[in-house]
């Protein structure tokens, strides 16, 4: 079964650029996690998605935001983009049956975000 | 309000060595912890996960973790370490208590092993 994919691995963009990053879960799991991994904070929980809803989300300005399709495919997009959102964005999918998944979040290789 | 906090941003350890990692963690609900390692340039594996079942935890590549909650520590062991287990590793608290999709990870710990 293929894993979590995520497209593009790399990008390059400028400040006051948007980008639109995606994930595609591996097949079967309806949960898509969203975490942003830089040096200085770590790994930061962006936001979750269940059957094209998002059902939680972290402390992120609203310049980040994501949608899920029917297909449990998953994107995310940062608009007005500023150097501090240079960062490792990964993914990560989940089988989940209903309100909480106790099942294990497999990530993506990530793509790493390069704001210049 | 939950948090992690991982001791030691860098770990150096001799192949054969025991392998120490170290977690505490702040929950206002009983926990759901993990470890998960990160391999450069790749996303993170999990290595093991506590659920409020067994308190002493086997996880994959001979990793174990006690939840310990007078301590509120969950730190991770192996008792011989591999070259291969160089690598970074996370600790984790599920956010409210269940789900696994709001994880709150500690800052990591690098490891490193020598020859």
């Amino acid at each position: 079964k293929a894993g979590v994919t995520q497209t593009p691995r790399y990008l390059i963009k400028t400040r006051g650029q948007q980008v639109t990053l995606s994930c595609s879960p591996i097949s079967g799991h309806r949960s898509v996690s969203w975490y942003q991994q830089t040096p200085g904070q770590g790994l930061q929980f962006l936001f979750e998605y269940f059957s094209e809803t998002q059902r939680n989300k972290g402390n992120f300005p609203g310049r980040f935001s994501g949608r899920q399709f029917s297909n449990s495919r998953s994107e995310m997009n940062v608009s007005t983009l500023e150097l501090g959102d240079s960062a490792l964005y990964l993914c990560a999918s989940s089988l989940t049956t209903g309100e909480v998944s106790y099942n294990e979040q497999f990530f993506g290789p990530g793509t790493r975000l390069t704001v210049l | 309000a939950q948090s992690v906090t991982q001791l030691g941003s860098h770990v150096s350890v001799s192949e054969g060595a025991l392998v120490l990692l170290r977690c505490n963690y702040s929950s206002s609900v009983p926990p759901y912890l993990f470890w998960y390692v990160q391999y450069p340039n790749q996303g993170l594996q999990l290595l093991l996960k506590y659920t409020s079942a067994a308190t002493l935890v086997k996880g994959i590549n001979g990793f174990e973790a006690e939840f310990k909650k007078s301590e509120t520590s969950f730190h991770l062991t192996k008792p011989s370490a591999h070259m291969s287990d160089a690598a970074e590793y996370f600790c984790a608290v599920s956010r409210y208590g269940g789900s696994q999709g709001n994880l709150i990870f500690g800052k990591g710990t690098k490891l490193s092993v020598k020859p």
